[in-house]
């Protein structure tokens, strides 16, 4: 069966230090990837997806990047983080066809 | 960015109650509805995926509707319990990657 990792689950971070968030997905191939941040009292919104190694499509404008280096994992970083960068982060993953997402478990990221 | 509305925003219910919630979205272009429960601690969980006008699914005591023409779904809970507390999303998809979330509702149930 599919399972989808998430790590790590809490995170405070100073501003303007660095962010790395990772996720894998195990038990499938060649899955679209997502990255989805909610921020407080807001819908969860997509940051970045993936339908292939290399391949990021970035929906908004924002101090974040994402990278897909193995067909299983995708990676959200920051070189610099702003206070505004703090909210629940989840990894997602979906087949090519039709269905919905599978989340991971997600990162509560937290500026100070 | 789409606007996909929640209603109400929380909701407190007695164990046995039956009760039920509204997602509100754009109708123009519509591919399918997607509902969640998502628990504390834990990933959101699918629910259902309904696409055509007049769908209608049911898993145990929660079922779904779903109206394209007018844009909205509504999620039941037939006799409340304890275990739905949650907080149930609903998201509507317009192509295969544009997912539009509402910002949810999130139910209390008490025993």
């Amino acid at each position: 069966s599919q399972t989808i990792h998430q790590w790590p689950a809490t995170l405070v971070q100073p501003v303007g230090s660095p962010l790395s968030l990772e996720c894998t997905v195990e038990g499938t191939s060649n899955p679209n990837l997502y990255w989805y941040r909610q921020a407080a009292g807001r819908g969860l919104q997509l940051l970045f997806y993936s339908v292939g190694i290399g391949q990021i499509s970035s929906e908004v404008p924002q101090n974040l990047s994402a990278s897909r280096p193995q067909d299983r994992q995708f990676i959200l970083s920051s070189k610099k983080l702003l206070l505004s960068d703090s909210g629940f982060y989840l990894c997602a993953w979906r087949m090519q066809g039709a269905g919905g997402y599978t989340f991971g478990s997600g990162t509560r990221l937290t500026v100070v | 960015i789409l606007n996909v509305e929640q209603s109400p925003q929380s909701l407190h219910v007695q164990e046995g109650d039956s009760t039920n919630f509204t997602c509100s979205f754009p109708s123009s272009n519509f591919y399918a509805l997607h509902w969640y429960r998502w628990e504390t601690a834990k990933s959101p969980e699918a629910l259902f995926v309904m696409t055509l006008n007049g769908d209608e699914k049911k898993k145990g005591r929660i079922s779904a509707t779903l109206n394209t023409k007018e844009g909205y779904s509504y999620l039941y809970i037939k006799g409340s319990q304890p275990e739905d507390s949650a907080t149930y999303l609903c998201a509507s998809q317009y192509n295969f990657n544009k997912f539009y979330f509402g910002s949810g509702t999130k139910l209390n149930v008490k025993p």
